[in-house]
């Protein structure tokens, strides 16, 4: 079944400095969304990308999606300790009514 | 309004028995999918409903595992002759529709289940 691989697994950071996730897949994905899921709590959706090179912006987080539609990432911009958390990216397979995840990346932010 | 609500919270069971969970997606909700999460895993699909029907339970790991949404609505996951390895936490999550494309899911605060 389809996989998508997620780098890095973890990352400190310091409060103010950037954090980016990769997320890459082998085959061309039909769009990508992107999760965020808080210690303790569930997954809570962020975005969806669907374009080629899609770029698209919340306050500090960028998400990208790559011109092939097999990669994206997400940069966080001076990080804050709200953005603590494991960010996941998801992509359509199977039937395309599920979504596969990836393994996430999980941030802390030292303050 | 009310987002996606799981019950229980957590359950704790004996190797072998017989549990049932529960979830109610947000109202109005057509597509409703189950996901398994291990620690420091990303959910893992079990099942998709669309409506009452099962449209896609390729996820779900054997036969121990089963899934029901009778009305439409609520739906419940059984898992029979519980194993140890099926400790995890089991997130549901609802959708207003399910068509060719994934759209975006809202998911409920899942239960932890742990088989001892």
């Amino acid at each position: 079944g389809q996989q998508v691989m997620q780098i890095p697994q973890y990352q400190h950071v310091q409060e103010g400095e950037d954090f980016t996730t990769y997320c890459n897949s082998s085959t061309t994905l039909s769009n990508i969304q992107w999760y965020k899921q808080r210690p303790g709590g569930h997954p809570v959706f962020l975005i969806q990308l669907v374009k080629s090179g899609e770029v698209k912006k919340q306050k500090r987080l960028t998400f990208q999606f790559g011109e092939a539609k097999k990669n994206s990432s997400l940069h966080i911009t001076a990080t804050q300790t709200t953005d603590v958390g494991t960010y996941f990216c998801a992509a359509p397979s199977g039937s395309a009514r599920q979504l596969t995840f990836g393994s996430g990346t999980q941030l802390t932010v030292l303050p | 309004g009310a987002g996606v609500s799981q019950t229980p919270s957590n359950k704790v069971t004996e190797k072998g028995k017989y549990v049932e969970l529960r979830c109610d997606p947000i109202s109005g909700h057509t597509a409703l999918y189950w996901y398994r999460q291990s620690l420091g895993q990303g959910p893992e699909f079990l099942i998709y409903f669309q409506g009452t029907g099962a449209a896609d339970d390729s996820g779900l790991p054997n036969d121990r595992f089963f899934a029901v949404r009778p009305e439409g609505s609520v739906s419940t996951l059984k898992i029979q002759r519980t194993e140890r390895g099926d400790s995890a936490v089991y997130l549901c999550a609802s959708s207003p529709r399910g068509s060719g494309r994934a759209n975006e899911q809202f998911f409920g605060p899942g239960t932890r289940l742990t088989v001892l």
